[in-house]
């Protein structure tokens, strides 16, 4: 199966300001998507990130908030924009279909 | 996707077996069964996949009535790093490669 490293692990920022997360995975993967899982709570999709176009957003929430690249098969980045404290949560990314591997996922606090 | 029901939280001692259900009353002839478990602080790891045939593999064995309308995971000697939350996920329709995460069941594992 295949590994992602994502990076960073975890990550402090002020508010106003954007974190870029990246996975790398290490081998060509037809899809992949990136998840928020806010404290105490289960996992909910952000997006589908499509190789080339722009990606899928679920339903509450938008590319400006949640910019997202993905420039070939291997590789895609989230941007959380404009952080605010309720932004605060564990960001992961899987591929798919059907998520057999995910990120270790990145830990994010706004102060 | 296929709702799904599992109970909140469950016990097992340590080497006994531990059986997780879930139930999928509303699910359709095409689509699976998915679980996965998440380990504090981890990203979710796939364990098992099926359709409507028992399966095994060396995490898991999963059990689907014949009906197809719940089915359980067994962990048949459950150790102290099985403890994780473990979601059943039916996706499908038009939520192709997608998982939609429940809040799954809590599995506390004791010496």
């Amino acid at each position: 199966s295949a590994v992602i490293s994502q990076k960073p692990s975890r990550d402090i920022c002020q508010r106003g300001t954007s974190l870029t997360i990246q996975c790398q995975v290490d081998s060509q993967v037809t899809m992949m998507f990136w998840y928020r899982q806010q404290p105490g709570q289960s996992l909910t999709l952000i997006a589908t990130a499509n190789q080339g176009s722009e990606a899928t957003y679920e339903s509450g929430f938008v590319i400006d908030k949640f910019p997202i690249s993905r420039p070939n098969l291997t590789f895609s980045t989230l941007t959380v924009s404009n952080m605010s404290p309720e932004d605060s949560s564990i960001y992961l990314c899987s591929e798919g279909p059907y998520g057999y591997t995910f990120g270790s996922g990145t830990r994010l606090t706004v102060v | 996707d296929a709702k799904t029901t599992q109970p909140t939280s469950m016990d097992c001692a340590e080497g006994r077996a531990a059986n997780l259900p879930c139930n999928h009353s509303t699910i359709s002839g095409n689509e699976y069964v998915y679980w996965y478990r998440q380990i504090h602080s981890q990203g979710p790891q796939y364990i098992i996949h099926g359709l409507k045939n028992n399966e095994t593999n060396e995490m898991a064995s999963l059990i689907i009535t014949e009906d197809r309308k719940s089915s359980t995971l067994i962990l048949p000697h459950a150790t102290l790093r099985d403890t994780a939350v473990y979601y059943c996920i039916v996706p499908g329709g038009t939520s192709y490669g997608k998982l939609t995460f429940g809040q799954g069941t809590i599995l506390t594992v004791h010496p």
